[in-house]
């Protein structure tokens, strides 16, 4: 059974990068899209993009090219760097892959547990 | 972007009731690609529904999706305990991905 982890600092600094690794276990990360999605406390989900496993990825225009994701397949994981955070980074983040292999667009099955990053100085 | 507007926000109701959840899109979601995920307290997001009306693996026939275009429904015909959760609609049609906003079923 495939397992997702997340991983990373809890705390980051206003203007700093946020990192964020996905540690998949149980399966490869080939043949699949790995998608991040983030979740402030008492809200509701957002889109933050995705990666093919190819390298490919695939950003919401929204967060206006602070993002940037990358897979190693050597060690099964994924990254997330968002760049210049401010207070409204502030949530819990949560890897996920699509349910369907070799597919362009699918729903999201297994979710990683998530991980809570603040930023604060 | 497509819009996802989740109705109502919240839901109160007893165990043993039916639940009906609104999900309505500002455009036309092509293929009824379109999702329905459970989230409890500190718990990661769960599939239930995916292609607006198939039940994921191990969900309960008792959650149903029906919808297509731009109005799609999740009805739980008989809420257990275990049930009252907060509800998302997805839409994985076009990028950018998009969430509605929830619908909260509580306790009444």
């Amino acid at each position: 059974q495939v397992h997702l982890q997340e991983s990373g600092p809890g705390l980051v600094k206003p203007s700093e990068t946020l990192s964020l690794t996905c540690t998949v276990s149980g399966g490869s990360v080939s043949g699949y899209f790995w998608t991040w999605i983030r979740q402030p406390a008492g809200k509701g989900l957002e889109w933050i993009g995705r990666i093919y496993s190819s390298g490919i990825p695939n950003y919401n225009p929204s967060l206006k090219g602070r993002v940037a994701m990358s897979l190693d397949t050597s060690k099964n994981q994924v990254s997330l760097n968002l760049t210049s955070v401010t207070a409204a980074d502030t949530a819990v983040y949560f890897c996920a892959r699509d349910t369907l292999r070799y597919f362009n667009w699918s729903p999201y099955a297994p979710w990683g547990q998530g991980t809570l990053v603040i930023v604060s100085s | 972007e497509i819009v996802l507007t989740q109705s109502p926000g919240a839901l109160f109701l007893s165990p043993g009731e039916r639940a009906t959840l609104s999900c309505r899109a500002s455009q036309t979601i092509n293929n009824n690609f379109l999702a329905w995920y459970q989230q409890k307290p500190g718990q990661s997001p769960r599939l239930l529904m995916y292609g607006a009306s198939e039940r994921a693996s191990g969900i309960p026939d008792r959650f149903s999706g029906t919808g297509s275009g731009t109005d799609f429904t999740l009805t739980i015909s008989r809420l257990e305990p275990e049930d009252f959760a907060v509800y998302y609609c997805q839409q994985y049609d076009r990028s950018p991905l998009t969430f509605g906003g929830g619908t909260k079923v509580e306790i009444k």
